[in-house]
């Protein structure tokens, strides 16, 4: 059975500052992984993804995230956080090998930023 | 183009009472998904329908809850007799396909908040 970690339920920075946002799985085989963004009073949409191939993945609005087998992580970073990317960030995690086709999602967690 | 589309978008009904909420998916996604969001609790999945296969209903929380799709697009979640904990968002999300293709992204709509009073 695959699970998500996201560290940290909120993460406040400051307009300018470095963007990290934290995220672990559990699986015996590396999933596919996900980063979503939600905005209030709006569905998820994706950030970036990883499936295969380069682990340092560039998604929209400045995002990246790495895949580090070793460390079973993904987490999320920006180098320079805008005020517009104040939401709330979720990992999301799919199991590759078919065992289960039910994406699980992490707890979210709620970027602050202050101006 | 149309994204995932929902209705209604708020919902307040009285304890007990039936509710239907609606999901329109992209055209063409043969993956339908129904998710609830409470309050810092991340998204609970309910449902997942993939083509004209049986649906995998292992996350609905009760038998007061059941969804269809029929043909292949449009889905209902309804929530019969309903109850105060089952305040929250409904999201609904597509998918071009899932199953072994998981690799696929979700779309997913605005929601519905339901308040159960």
């Amino acid at each position: 059975a695959q699970s998500v970690t996201q560290l940290g339920s909120h993460v406040s920075v400051s307009e300018g500052a470095l963007v990290l946002l934290r995220c672990n799985y559990s699986s015996s085989v590396p999933p596919y992984l996900f980063w979503y963004v939600q905005y209030p009073n709006q569905g998820l949409q994706l950030l970036l993804k990883y499936t295969t191939g380069a682990t340092l993945v560039k998604g929209i609005n400045g995002f990246e995230a790495e895949f580090k087998k070793s460390e079973t992580s993904f987490h999320l970073t920006k180098p320079s956080a805008h005020m517009s990317d104040a939401a709330e960030y979720f990992c999301a995690v799919s199991d590759r090998t078919g065992g289960s086709y039910i994406p699980t999602f992490g707890r979210g967690t709620s970027l602050i930023v202050h101006p | 183009g149309a994204g995932v589309s929902q209705s209604p978008s708020n919902k307040v009904t009285e304890k007990g009472k039936d509710v239907e909420l609606r999901c329109d998916p992209i055209s063409g996604h043969t993956a339908l998904y129904w998710y609830r969001q409470s309050l810092g609790q991340g998204l609970e999945f309910l449902i997942y329908f993939q083509g004209n296969s049986a649906p995998d209903k292992s996350g609905l929380p009760s038998d007061r809850f059941s969804a269809e799709r029929t043909g292949g697009s449009v889905s209902t979640l309804t929530i019969q007799r309903t109850q105060q904990e089952d305040s929250a968002v409904y999201l609904c999300a597509s998918s071009l396909e899932g199953g072994a293709n998981s690799y696929n992204e979700q779309f997913f709509g605005p929601g519905t908040r339901l308040t159960v009073l």
